[in-house]
């Protein structure tokens, strides 16, 4: 069955330093997988998708990242926060099972001036 | 544009009474989602289908209803609300197939007293 978890329920960092936020996944197959993002009282947007084709994935709004199939991580990095970028973050897996989403618990980005 | 909307945005109602969400799709997709978010538990899957006068039950979908008569639209009915039952619903839709990724609305926040 697949899973995900998401390593840290909250991120804090200063406008223009990186970010780093970590999920590491599992799966019997080779997975999809995403990031979404939802900023305060509004609904979920995609950032960015895997599905098996280049292995580092770039997003919306300067997001990337890497699928490392040996470490069954997926982490989402930017090289500098916005203040823009503070929102809660889900990690999400795709079940083979025609397009079923399982969701991280998200992360808290919190970003500092 | 081609959207996802929800009604109403905010509803507050009654322990016992029946409450019905609606959500509406113009992508043309065949499957929609239900979730709930709750702090501390993320997304959880209430019900789903996969196209017309189809449904299925998700992880959390005791107290709750659907019915899909038709492509564009997929109302989800509180049969008699409770208070575990105050959350934030959002609806999704998507194509078929594992590989893609699920458009979300814009949440429907029920207080139920």
């Amino acid at each position: 069955a697949q899973s995900v978890t998401q390593l840290d329920s909250h991120v804090s960092v200063s406008e223009g330093t990186p970010v780093l936020l970590r999920c590491n996944y599992s799966s019997s197959y080779s997975p999809s997988l995403f990031w979404y993002v939802q900023h305060p009282n509004k609904g979920l947007q995609l950032l960015l998708k895997y599905t098996s084709a280049a292995t580092l994935v770039k997003g919306i709004n300067g997001f990337e990242a890497e699928f490392k199939k040996s470490e069954t991580s997926f982490h989402l990095t930017k090289p500098s926060a916005h203040m823009s970028d503070a929102a809660e973050y889900f990690c999400v897996v795709s079940d083979l099972t025609r397009g079923k989403l399982i969701f991280g618990q998200g992360t808290e980005l919190s970003v500092k001036p | 544009d081609a959207e996802i909307t929800q009604s109403p945005r905010h509803k507050i109602t009654e322990t016992g009474r029946q409450v019905t969400l609606a959500c509406h799709q113009t992508w043309n997709h065949n499957n929609m989602f239900w979730y709930r978010q709750d702090l501390g538990h993320g997304l959880r899957l209430i019900h789903y289908s996969y196209g017309v006068q189809d449904t299925n039950k998700g992880e959390v979908s005791d107290g709750y209803s659907v019915s899909r008569s038709n492509t564009e639209d997929l109302p989800l009915t509180l049969e008699s609300a409770a208070s575990s039952q105050t959350s934030v619903y959002f609806c999704a839709s998507s194509y078929t197939s594992s590989y893609n990724e699920q458009f979300f609305g814009p949440g429907t926040r029920l207080t139920v007293l």
